[in-house]
């Protein structure tokens, strides 16, 4: 079974752009969640999805959005990009909302 | 809301040394607790879990023991390796708030030869 999948690995985008980063879930799993990790930081929840709908955000402002797909991958979105969106992008997938977990290594996004 | 607060880092410890990482958490509900490890570069991998107050979760000779009465979830592993050193991160789950991940800012570990 293949595991988390995100893509790019790394991106450099300017203040004001927009980016979308992927992921695609673990099989079988069908909630994903998103984070950013600043440097030196522990992961802060942004939303998760199950089954397409979202179910749950954190502090995070409007211009954080996302979709899940009927294939249960998934789409990070971010517009207007500032500088402290600079930070590490985690996807995580589970079976149903709380069960285990696993991560993908993450996007590395950098806004210059 | 729901906290988890780690020990500071980081940890510097020679090869075979005792491991102890602190971790206690504040939840309103009953939360499952864990413990991720990141590699340089990589995301989290999932160490250990534990889901009732007194259940101990164990992996790799990594430890750690669900204290409901001191809400406490501290790591332990007795003969440390290089390959341990990473940065580990306590989390707790709570089903009242949608299960999602709350993360401590995470301990830097670096093992010693």
């Amino acid at each position: 079974e293949t595991g988390v999948t995100q893509s790019p690995t790394h991106l450099i985008k300017t203040r004001g752009q927009q980016v979308t980063l992927r992921c695609s879930s673990q099989s079988g799993h069908n909630t994903v969640s998103w984070y950013q990790q600043a440097l030196g930081q522990g992961p802060q929840f942004i939303f998760q999805y199950y089954r397409e709908e979202e179910n749950g955000r954190g502090n995070f402002p409007p211009r954080f959005s996302g979709l899940q797909f009927p294939n249960y991958s998934s789409e990070l979105n971010v517009n207007a990009l500032e500088l402290d969106d600079s930070a590490l992008y985690l996807c995580a997938s589970s079976f149903d909302r709380g069960g285990g977990y696993t991560f993908g290594s993450g996007t590395r996004l950098t806004v210059v | 809301g729901d906290s988890v607060t780690q020990m500071e880092g980081p940890v510097t410890l020679s090869e075979e040394a005792f491991l102890t990482i602190n971790c206690t958490y504040t939840a309103t509900g009953y939360p499952s607790l864990f413990w991720y490890v990141q590699y340089p570069g990589e995301g989290l991998q999932l160490l250990l879990k534990a889901t009732k107050a007194d259940d101990k979760g164990s992996n790799k000779g990594f430890e750690a023991t669900y204290r409901k009465e001191t809400t406490s979830f501290h790591l332990e592993k007795g003969s440390v390796q290089v390959s341990d050193s990473a940065v580990y991160f306590c989390a707790l789950s709570d089903d009242n708030q949608g299960g999602k991940l709350i993360f401590g800012q995470g301990t830097e570990l670096s093992v010693k030869p």
